[in-house]
Formats: structure tokens, C-alpha cells, sequence
């Protein structure tokens, strides 16, 4: 079945510094894999996304992806945290055998302090 | 603005009663799913339409109805209301059923009471 595991559900980092976010999936073909952030009272914005191609992929506000297949992980990264991305993000993985159902992983907080 | 419409915003009603959510998807979007937040269970899946079909369903109950008219707007239907049902609802659309991306509207928080 599939499944999608995103092991820190909170991290806090100093702005200025890098962030990594961990997803883990667990889905029998190839995945298509999503990462959104969600803010406080908001709704869910996208962020990346990977379908194929190439593994490393960019989205908006700085954010990249990394699809590693061997680890089945789809890591979000940004090298330079900003106030303004404190928030929930959320990793998903989309089952085109299912209708495009996606599956969540549970979020993780980001908390940025000055 | 991912252009995905959710009307009310906020909800707030008694155990018992029933309620509508209503979802209009992005311009050209034939496929609508719905999703329940809520912080015990997360993000599930409800169910989904494409094109006024029932295409997919998650975790949802039987108190719980949906439908996509031909308009291509999606209502949700929730009745029996529990004090457990209070949650986020969100609506999302896509293209179609394929591995699309789903952008997703703002929410109907819903609290019961």
C-alpha cells in the first residue's frame, strides 16, 4: 500500500540557515511525489513537484527536491531559511493506479527563529 | 491563489444537523477531490470525481455524501453531524485523474458542537 513517512514532525532552525525535510515513501511504481507548505488558517500551496527526469528538481521560494529512489526519500532542501517559511509542510505521493489519489505524510512544523 | 473556490469559510453547527460544502475547481479542471484535516488523523483523502463521476474513495463514511454536478462544482455533504467531525475540509482539483497536480482551495472549517 502506499504510504508516505515524514519522521520530524517538528524542527526548528535559525534564519539564515539551510533546511533539509525528510519524506520517505512506499508506493510499488514509479511515484509521483509533492511536497506543499501550508500556513496558519491557509490552504495547501505547492510547492514542487516530481514526476521524472531529472532527480533534483526546483520549485518556488527557493525550495528544491531530491528524488532518490534507491532510498526511496523525496528530501526537501533550502540552502538559506527565511522568516517567512515558518509553516506546515507536507509531502504527498500521487497513485495513478488509484484515480491520482494522493496520500500525506503527516507534516512537519517549521519554526524559524531570528 | 491556486483559483480553487471553498464556500463557507466557517462553519459552525450542532451535533445532529447536516451541512453542505461547496468547491468550485480551477478553470478547466474536470477532476475534484475532497480531503478531511483534522489533528488526530492528518490529512485523509475523502473522495474524488472527474467529470461529474465518482472516480476514487478514501476514508469516508456513509453519514458523508458528495457529487460533482455538471457545472463541474462539487458539493459534500455531511449529516448526523459528531463533535469528531469538526475539522478542516479541503477541496482540491486537477486536470484530470492521471498523476496530475492538485491545487487545493482555501478550506471550510467546520466546527460542531
Amino acid at each position: 500500500a502506499q504510504s508516505v513517512t515524514q519522521p520530524d514532525i517538528h524542527i526548528t532552525v535559525s534564519e539564515g540557515a539551510s533546511l533539509e525535510l525528510r519524506c520517505n515513501y512506499s508506493y510499488g511504481a514509479t511515484p509521483y511525489l509533492f511536497w506543499y507548505v501550508q500556513s496558519p488558517g491557509q490552504g495547501l500551496q505547492l510547492l514542487l513537484k516530481y514526476f521524472s527526469g531529472d532527480t533534483l528538481v526546483q520549485g518556488i521560494k527557493g525550495f528544491e527536491a531530491e528524488f532518490k529512489r534507491s532510498q526511496s526519500s523525496f528530501n526537501l532542501r533550502k540552502p538559506s531559511v527565511h522568516w517567512s517559511d515558518a509553516a506546515e509542510y507536507f509531502c504527498a505521493v500521487g497513485a495513478s493506479n488509484t484515480g491520482n489519489q494522493f496520500y500525506f505524510g503527516t507534516g512537519t512544523s517549521l519554526t524559524v527563529i531570528p | 491563489d491556486s483559483g480553487v473556490t471553498q464556500t463557507p469559510k466557517h462553519l459552525i453547527t450542532a451535533t445532529g444537523q447536516r451541512v453542505t460544502l461547496r468547491c468550485s475547481p480551477r478553470s478547466g479542471d474536470l477532476s475534484v477531490y475532497w480531503y478531511q484535516q483534522s489533528l488526530d488523523q492528518g490529512l485523509q483523502f475523502l473522495i474524488q470525481y472527474y467529470n461529474g463521476e465518482e472516480r476514487a474513495k478514501g476514508n469516508i463514511l456513509e453519514r458523508f455524501s458528495a457529487q460533482q454536478f455538471p457545472d463541474l462544482h462539487s458539493e459534500l455533504n455531511l449529516s448526523s453531524l459528531e463533535l469528531g467531525d469538526s475539522a478542516l475540509y479541503f477541496c482540491a482539483s486537477s486536470v484530470d485523474v492521471s498523476t496530475d497536480t492538485q491545487y487545493f482551495g482555501p478550506g471550510t472549517r467546520l466546527t460542531v458542537l
